[in-house]
């Protein structure tokens, strides 16, 4: 399997402040690699996809970049409703998919 | 707006068998561009993906190869749902399982997640 590794596992930010989460994989997945957003008892849900291709509805603060074997989630500017666990996935070895450990975003 | 529904027990005893149902409201089971999956979700093992079905003129399903030997998915046309069932289930196997809908393999709708808790 793919292995998927992020970093940092947490953080701590401010509102206003830029935040990046990096997410390595084990192997080269092109631009196979999403990004999810998880607030407590929530079901994850899906941000960006294709590496850089924003969801309906997300704000524009969201930005994903890279291919490979290194990808970045980028927040623009932390809003109070942004704080939550991101993950990244690979879609490279469907239906292998494979996730990474998560990043907590804390205040 | 598709929705996702889970059903089915809380806890399960060891050796016991595990089952989920999903109902599916705004999309259709049988479909022929996306794929119902199910997702588990613990603290020791993270997010785990652990099968899928679909159909393409046919139906298909996949299975994780660690869990192949117990595990079982089945769409029910008749009723626009499916379900997982996982056999011989261990403490290893509580966690919160997910019924997912994937489109190209990006996981677009949730249901809302049971915690399975798997104890005598």
């Amino acid at each position: 399997d793919i292995q998927m590794t992020q970093s940092p596992s947490s953080l701590s930010a401010s509102v206003g402040d830029r935040v990046t989460i990096t997410c390595r994989a084990s192997q080269s997945i092109s631009r196979y690699l999403g990004w999810y957003q998880q607030k407590p008892g929530e079901a994850p849900k899906l941000l960006i996809s294709d590496a850089s291709t924003l969801q309906s509805g997300v704000p524009s603060r969201f930005s994903g970049t890279g291919s490979g074997t290194d990808f970045t989630l980028t927040i623009s500017s932390l809003q109070p409703e942004d704080f939550a666990t991101y993950y990244c996935q690979q879609s490279v070895d469907s239906p292998r998919l494979t996730f990474g450990g998560g990043t907590k975003v804390e205040i | 707006q598709v929705q996702l529904r889970q059903s089915g027990p809380g806890l399960v005893k060891p050796s016991q068998t595990l089952s989920l149902t999903c109902d599916i409201s705004g999309d259709s089971v049988s479909s022929n561009s996306v794929a119902w999956n199910w997702i588990r979700q613990s603290p020791s093992r993270g997010l785990e993906w652990l099968a899928r079905t679909y159909y393409r003129s046919k139906w298909s399903n996949d299975y994780a190869e660690s869990l192949k030997s117990r595990i079982t998915i089945n769409p029910d046309t008749s009723k626009n749902q499916f379900s997982l069932q996982l056999n011989s289930v261990i403490p290893e196997d509580t966690a919160v399982y997910y019924c997912v809908r994937g489109t190209n393999s990006w996981l677009d709708y949730w249901g809302q997640g049971t915690l399975v808790t798997v104890s005598s």
